[in-house]
């Protein structure tokens, strides 16, 4: 089956740029889509397509997906980016999750 | 803007089976551009799809629980619902509806928006 695999965990400081690795086999064939989790929330889309943002998500967070690899950008990281971020993608048999990541800003 | 609302049980026991309604306000059901999903996540783990239906009743389940689920529509309620039969405690879990946007041809879906969940426990 298919996996996409994703650190457990990122820090990064306030202010500076998070970067969210998603690996799976020929994962750049595929498309990729991104949603944040707070603690006690629904997930959130944030990124689809690769690239795309829904309009109410704000330009800080990008997406690129290429060769085995999906990367989820946040600029500018903000204390209220602490969450817990999850890929996903599709190979038209099945829908899978990655582990997901716990953001830390401090 | 589609809205999503879980219901049913909070506590199922083991060996009967788990069913839940997800009430879709906002957009009818039958919009041949929405598919609608059930996802899972255990206390403290992370997302299992589980799968999805089209208004037309067409499904998709994941592999690794087709032989325990079923879903149904009822577009009279702007309803979908999920069962989950056989349920042990590794069912325990929150359990998430969705809308999704599938595109064939392209190959991709996403999930957008997400019910608040409702947590399922399996025990006697």
């Amino acid at each position: 089956s298919f996996e996409l695999t994703q650190p457990p965990s990122v820090s990064v400081s306030p202010g500076q740029t998070a970067i969210i690795t998603c690996s799976g086999d020929k994962l750049g064939d595929k498309y990729v889509s991104w949603y944040q989790q707070k603690p006690g929330q629904s997930p959130l889309l944030v990124v689809y397509q690769d690239l795309q943002r829904p309009s109410r998500i704000p330009d800080r967070f990008s997406g690129s997906n290429s060769g085995n690899t999906a990367t989820l950008t946040i600029s500018e990281t903000q204390t209220a980016d602490e969450a817990d971020y999850y890929c996903q993608s599709w190979d038209s048999t099945t829908v899978t999750f990655g582990g997901g990541t716990k953001l830390t800003v401090l | 803007q589609v809205q999503l609302q879980e219901s049913g049980p909070g506590l199922v026991k083991p060996s009967q089976t788990l069913s839940l309604t997800c009430t879709v306000s906002g957009d009818p059901i039958s919009s041949v551009d929405y598919h609608w999903s059930w996802i899972r996540q255990p206390p403290g783990k992370g997302l299992e799809w589980i799968g999805y239906i089209y208004f037309n009743g067409s499904t998709k389940y994941n592999p690794s629980l087709k032989s325990r689920v079923s879903m149904s529509v009822d577009t009279s309620k702007n309803q979908f619902s999920l069962k989950v039969n056989s349920v042990t405690g590794a069912d325990t879990a929150v359990y998430y509806c969705a809308t999704v946007y599938v595109d064939i041809v392209a190959t991709t879906n996403w999930f957008d928006p997400w019910g608040q969940g409702i947590l399922v426990t399996v025990s006697s």
